[in-house]
């Protein structure tokens, strides 16, 4: 059973580049949520995407979009990069629970950004 | 006053030590809470998850909840050095019927042979 995936493992960038990351839900999972992780911080919600629309977003700017596509895979789109964006993007999925919520969130191995 | 606090560390231990990790939250509507645990450079991996107050054993981990005091704890015996890492607090966010998680900064372990 494969886990959550994501893609590319690192990538560089240039200030005031776009860059999309992309990521694979567990098997069975329908929901998809990212984090931000600074160096040496805890992981910082940005936004959770189920049913192929984000339903709750963190304290994020719009340049940070995503996209949930019909196989529950999804994509962060960051534009305009700032140093400050600099950082391991995580992917986490889970399932929701009728009535219940979402349940446990599974991370993937993350994608290093480094902005220059 | 941040919603989750978590001591960074680093804390260092003999290798056999009892470990005790902790985190404090700010809001008492919480009721889900987590411990995950990050190798250097990979993702967070989930060690244990607990509801409400009380305590859950599994294997040498065990984590408590301490809900009148906002106090959630993680202990672990018989350190090995497999255990070095960082361990994450995390607790779920409910927001209508989504949730997500708040993170503490996580505490820097090294378990010394």
């Amino acid at each position: 059973d494969a886990g959550v995936t994501q893609s590319p493992t690192h990538l560089i960038k240039t200030r005031g580049q776009q860059v999309t990351l992309r990521c694979s839900p567990k098997s069975g999972h329908d929901t998809v949520s990212w984090y931000q992780q600074a160096l040496g911080q805890g992981p910082q919600f940005i936004f959770q995407y189920y049913e192929e629309e984000e339903r709750q977003r963190g304290n994020f700017p719009d340049r940070f979009s995503g996209h949930q596509y019909p196989n529950y895979s999804s994509e962060l789109n960051v534009n305009a990069l700032l140093l400050g964006d600099s950082a391991l993007y995580l992917c986490a999925s889970s399932l929701v629970l009728a009535g219940w919520g979402t349940d446990t969130q599974y991370f993937g191995p993350g994608t290093r950004l480094t902005v220059l | 006053q941040k919603e989750v606090e978590q001591d960074p560390g680093p804390l260092s231990v003999p290798e056999g030590a009892i470990v005790s990790l902790n985190c404090t939250y700010s809001n008492s509507a919480f009721q889900y809470f987590m411990w995950y645990r990050q190798y250097s450079r990979k993702g967070p991996e989930l060690l244990m998850y607990t509801y409400s107050s009380g305590n859950k054993e599994d294997g040498r981990f065990t984590a408590q909840v301490d809900k009148s005091s906002k106090y959630i704890s993680l202990f672990i015996r018989d350190s090995q050095p497999s255990d070095s890492a960082t361990y994450l607090c995390a607790i779920m966010n409910y927001g209508g019927s989504q949730g997500n998680l708040i993170f503490g900064k996580g505490t820097k372990l090294s378990v010394k042979p």
